[in-house]
């Protein structure tokens, strides 16, 4: 059972462009919600993160937005560049329990220049 | 540099033939997982461990072992490597509690 959802598998988008992934969890309970980015030949990396308390995040041309009520979140990027290209995975997890991050599927951004 | 080292990188290897991935952090991290991460599937957990001799399986155990016997190391055992198991495999460790992994490069796995 995924416990995260996450969509489109694939995107493409041209420079200067909104980069738009989405997520869906099930569990309430989860409590952290952080994005990773990975580049090919790399392991992935925290690139921002949520907790359920705030709407949305932003830091520099990254923003999360979230919805508690529809156990939705999404990434943003905005004026997407060709350095964006890579994939990203949304994930949750519960910090006061086992630790453990469930992760999305993914979703490889390519944007062209 | 605070890192999350694996070994090796790259492997190839025959059915059944005993193989050891290691991996190593020096962040002094209680939490450390390993999880497989295979094209439309994403990133799934194998086993984690919470802290030195506490370990327990992830969503996808089956054909692996782990050991954690230092707080620094966490080695993923595969006793008789299948085909199915061919896989890009990472590490990953964790302050208790922070939800932010620190992920190894990666050990790309071909079992033929």
């Amino acid at each position: 059972q995924q416990q995260v959802k996450q969509s489109p598998q694939s995107l493409i988008v041209q420079k200067g462009g909104i980069s738009i992934i989405n997520c869906a969890y099930e569990n309430t309970a989860f409590d952290y919600f952080p994005w990773y980015q990975q580049f090919p030949g790399k392991g992935p990396a925290l690139l921002i993160a949520i907790r359920p308390d705030v709407s949305e995040k932003k830091e520099g041309r990254f923003t999360i937005s979230f919805n508690k009520s529809a156990k939705q979140f999404s990434l943003h990027i905005m004026d997407s560049q060709p350095g964006d290209s890579a994939t990203y995975f949304c994930a949750a997890t519960l910090q006061t329990g086992a630790n453990n991050l469930f992760f999305g599927t993914g979703t490889r951004l390519t944007v062209i220049p | 540099e605070a890192q999350v080292t694996q070994n090796p990188r790259y492997l190839i290897t025959v059915t059944g033939k005993k193989l050891t991935v290691t991996c190593s952090q020096n962040m002094n991290h209680e939490y450390m997982s390993w999880y497989r991460q295979d094209p439309g599937l994403g990133l799934r957990q194998i086993y984690y461990s919470m802290n030195v001799e506490v370990t327990d399986k992830g969503d996808v155990p089956e054909g692996y072992k782990v050991s954690r016997k230092e707080k620094r190391n966490f080695p993923l055992i595969l006793e008789s490597p299948s085909p199915n198991q061919t896989s890009l495999y990472f590490c990953a460790s964790s302050l208790w509690g922070s939800g932010g992994y620190t992920f190894g490069s990666g050990t790309r796995l071909t079992v033929v």
